[in-house]
């Protein structure tokens, strides 16, 4: 089944201790991205990759890190957490960066709680 | 002012209604436009794209007016399953980074 896979779906975690979410996709996608929803907010774009080794800010960069060693994983970290980064998180991936009318997918989320 | 806006709701309307919803985006060289549903506490799944001539998808039908940039997103004869937030999301400028609007509520009772 083609799918974005994240991992863990809920977080709770002290401000400070480094964490990792992980986000796999199995679709061959070269872009893949990260968000984060907050009431209000909408979803706000944190990082995107559009390629392996090929990545870039998003709107809201500030307090995470991301690599893509492999086109098919593109994992969030968060150094050093703090009470603002709770948030909803999803990881989406697209055929192409170049043709969003494919649309993108995304993975079922992860809840993070930042105490 | 946002990028893109979207009046969160909740629509409440009865099975059956027609509910329309509307968007504005703010920069006038976005190409490309969609409609997104979430369901409560579940990923956005991509609705369907919104193309310069309108298009229908079924009961759902998307419009586009460029020269007041707003987009549309019409529900006809609206089901239960229909309940969910929909989000209109938009290409920043002429680059394929999408802005995604946060969400009109859409209640359908019994």
């Amino acid at each position: 089944e083609a799918q974005v896979t994240q991992n863990p779906r809920y977080l709770i975690t002290v401000t400070g201790k480094k964490l990792t979410v992980t986000c796999s996709q199995n679709m061959n996608h070269e872009y893949m991205s990260w968000y984060r929803q907050d009431p209000g907010l909408g979803l706000r774009q944190i990082y995107y990759s559009m390629n392996v080794e090929v990545t870039d800010k998003g709107d809201v960069p500030e307090g995470y890190k991301v690599s893509r060693k492999e086109k098919r994983n593109f994992p969030l970290i968060l150094e050093s957490p703090s009470p603002n980064q709770t948030s909803l998180y999803f990881c989406a991936s697209s055929l192409f960066f170049g043709q969003p009318n494919y649309g993108y997918t995304f993975g079922s989320g992860t809840r993070l709680t930042v105490v | 002012r946002k990028e893109v806006e979207q009046d969160p709701g909740p629509f409440n309307v009865p099975e059956g209604a027609t509910v329309a919803f509307n968007c504005t985006y703010s920069n006038s060289a976005s190409q490309s436009f969609f409609w997104y549903r979430q369901d409560c506490r579940k990923e956005p799944k991509l609705l369907m794209s919104v193309y310069s001539s309108g298009n229908e998808d079924g009961r759902f039908t998307a419009q586009l007016n460029r020269a007041s940039q707003y987009i549309s997103l019409l529900i006809r004869d609206s089901k239960l399953s229909d309940s969910a937030t929909y989000l209109c999301v938009v290409n920043r400028d002429s680059s394929y980074k999408l802005i995604f609007g946060s969400g009109t509520r859409l209640l359908v009772r019994p």
